[in-house]
């Protein structure tokens, strides 16, 4: 099915240890997405990216790191992962205005 | 600074009954309002969305409200049903500059049976 699918769902690590969260989307959008989810803090973009090789820093890149060397893929980066990295993150892309999202997933840095 | 303002954080309504969420924003380059919806264990998915030329648009139960000299816009769901309950989230923006969307903290709407 098209849509933008993200893997892995759920993800268990260790403070220090590298994280890489993968995003793929079938539609050939040309921005993508990153964000987090935290209770009482809403949705935070993290990074985004408007064409492969493209990407800027959102609200709260500290700690991660993107890269975009195809249309379809955005994956995400924890380079050492911490516990205040904790979240449900969102892979998204976009058409105009209108954001497509992944059904996220969850990480907890023990 | 904040620029999105959402409000309440939390809404419980009878079955039936009328849930209004609001959302005020400081940008006036904002051009598209939309809002969205989020169950629990799911992505957001846009539910509905208004452009600054019309002051009201209505799908089925669903009804945003603008008001651009207050810098403001409202969710109206009529007849809330149980499956409405969810997370909602406006994320005013300027739709050409995707990357520009701010979305607000979030409603968590409860429609008791």
């Amino acid at each position: 099915d098209a849509g933008i699918t993200q893997s892995p769902r759920y993800k268990i690590t260790e403070t220090g240890r590298q994280v890489t969260l993968m995003c793929h989307q079938t539609w050939s959008h040309s921005y993508m997405f990153w964000y987090r989810q935290d209770l009482g803090h809403g949705l935070r973009l993290i990074y985004y990216s408007a064409a492969a090789d493209i990407t800027d820093k959102g609200e709260v890149p500290d700690g991660y790191v993107v890269s975009r060397s195809k249309t379809e893929n955005f994956p995400l980066t924890l380079e050492s992962a911490t516990r205040s990295q904790t979240s449900v993150y969102f892979c998204a892309s976009s058409r105009v205005g209108e954001l497509f999202f992944g059904e996220g997933s969850r990480l907890t840095v023990l | 600074q904040q620029q999105v303002k959402q409000s309440p954080q939390s809404l419980i309504v009878q079955k039936g009954g009328i849930s209004i969420i609001n959302c005020a924003y400081e940008n006036t380059a904002f051009d598209y309002f939309p809002w969205y919806q989020q169950f629990p264990g799911k992505g957001p998915a846009l539910l509905i969305a208004i452009r600054p030329d019309v002051s009201e648009k209505k799908e089925g139960r669903f009804t945003i409200s603008f008001n651009k000299s207050a810098k403001q816009f409202s969710l109206h769901i009529m007849d809330s049903q149980p499956g409405d309950s969810a997370t909602y989230f406006c994320a005013p923006n300027s739709g050409g500059s995707n990357y520009k969307l701010t979305f607000g903290k979030g409603t968590l709407l409860t429609v008791n049976p």
